[in-house]
């Protein structure tokens, strides 16, 4: 079936730097792929969306692109904030029959100190 | 519009007390499902609805139960609490359950503890 791997955090990053949170799937036919963000004390809320190959989403400074060669959606920032610390969940969901539902990876801490 | 809304925001029960977890949305969308987060588990499905009238099982069903009388609002019940259902809890809407690209919107959650 289908599933998303993200990489483990905490991440731990000072203000200004590079962020790359790394999210690999597998799945069959051609999914449409997300970045939710999760702030202290709320829900979810959508981050960026890629639907199909070589599309690239894009929100708030942050980007993602959807690589079917690698089956990668790696979320990526040039210059994070404190504001920016959070929890980063990667998700995928199929197009067709019963992987329509939606599969979570288990989610990616991140903390921008000043 | 509201978007999506849960009550109550905190809840501390007793073994074995029954309580329900409110959930409501007002975009008149089609799916509605319930999450439960714990640590290091990320989310994981305890029930869904395609629709009115129509409900299934997730990944954790046991010890939940639902209904889905109107389109707005989806109830989650705990039948028995135990220790085990500590956890936080969100209901999520989207439009429609069938398209692949849609966007999942979340209540601000509910946190439950168990005595």
């Amino acid at each position: 079936g289908n599933s998303v791997t993200q990489m483990e955090g905490p991440v731990t990053l000072s203000e200004e730097a590079f962020l790359t949170i790394n999210c690999t799937y597998t799945a069959t036919g051609y999914p449409s792929l997300f970045w939710y963000v999760q702030y202290p004390g709320e829900g979810l809320q959508l981050l960026l969306k890629a639907t199909k190959a070589d599309d690239k989403g894009s929100n708030k400074g942050f980007e993602a692109t959807y690589r079917k060669e690698t089956t990668s959606f790696h979320l990526e920032k040039g210059s994070v904030q404190v504001s920016d610390s959070a929890v980063y969940f990667c998700a995928l969901r199929g197009n067709a029959g019963n992987n329509r539902k939606l599969i979570w990876g288990l989610g990616t801490s991140l903390a921008v100190n000043p | 519009n509201a978007g999506v809304t849960q009550t109550p925001k905190f809840q501390v029960l007793k073994t074995g007390q029954s309580m329900t977890l409110q959930c409501a949305q007002d975009m008149n969308h089609e799916y509605m499902s319930w999450y439960r987060q714990d640590p290091g588990m990320g989310l994981r499905l305890i029930h869904y609805s395609v629709g009115a009238g129509i409900t299934d099982q997730g990944e954790v069903p046991n010890g939940y139960n639902v209904s889905r009388s109107t389109t707005e609002d989806f109830p989650l019940r705990l039948l028995s609490a135990a220790p085990s259902q500590t956890s936080v809890y969100f209901c999520a809407s989207s439009y429609s359950s069938w398209g692949g690209q849609e966007t999942q919107y979340f209540g601000p959650g509910t946190r439950l503890l168990v005595l």
